[in-house]
């Protein structure tokens, strides 16, 4: 089975600071995304990567950045981090199918 | 601009009944719809898919119809279990310059009444 695995479960973070969520996946894909998840507004599309230094905007990409040096790794970085941007962080992978990794809850304050 | 919308945020049904969750879209050019389940602290997981030129498709007790002349899908659970209360979200899929991404609706929250 595919695995993504994002570093961090739960995070508290501070306005202003600069934020690195890690996701790495297991199988060798080329395609890997970043989603916030928040009420009301279902999953919506902040990155997203089809190969190695590619990158390419999604819905929502202002206050992001993205990273990606190693296929298997696929980075969302905040630059400064805002209450705003405190939410349910998912990335994805995809191969045949998409498969998620468990999340990361972010919160600012 | 929600591209795709779950217009019901929840649902209850009593264990047993059929349990039926309805996506609307707006975007022509999607050509895959998927339905996904999550649980809390869990990412989504795949459940049930639908070409743009199929209209149904049926996996156990999953069936997912697809009404391209109204941008309209539904999801039937039948018969609903208590294993099935989670959130559900409809996504499609479009594809521009050989790469392709999903956009997903709001969700909605199913409970199944024992």
């Amino acid at each position: 089975d595919v695995k993504v695995t994002q570093s961090s479960r739960y995070l508290v973070k501070r306005t202003g600071e600069k934020v690195f969520l890690e996701c790495v996946q297991d199988m060798d894909h080329e395609n890997m995304f970043w989603y916030r998840q928040d009420p009301g507004l279902g999953l919506r599309l902040i990155y997203f990567s089809y190969d190695v230094k590619m990158k390419e905007k999604g819905d929502i990409p202002e206050g992001y950045s993205v990273s990606r040096e190693k296929k298997e790794r696929f980075s969302l970085i905040l630059e400064s981090a805002s209450t705003n941007q405190t939410s349910m962080y998912l990335c994805a992978s995809r191969g045949y199918g998409y498969t998620f990794g468990s999340g990361t809850r972010l919160t600012v304050v | 601009d929600q591209q795709v919308k779950q217009n019901s945020p929840s649902l209850s049904v009593q264990e047993g009944r059929i349990s039926i969750l309805n996506c609307d879209y707006t975007n022509s050019m999607f050509d895959y719809f998927l339905w996904y389940k999550k649980y809390p602290a869990e990412g989504p997981t795949f459940l049930i898919s639908i070409s743009s030129i199929k209209d149904k498709n049926e996996d156990g007790r999953f069936t997912v119809f697809l009404n391209k002349s109204a941008k309209h899908l539904s999801l039937h659970i039948v018969p609903s279990q208590p294993g099935d209360s989670a959130v559900y979200f409809c996504a499609a899929r479009a594809r521009s310059f050989g790469n392709e991404k999903l956009t997903f609706g709001t969700g909605t929250r199913l409970t199944i009444i024992p």
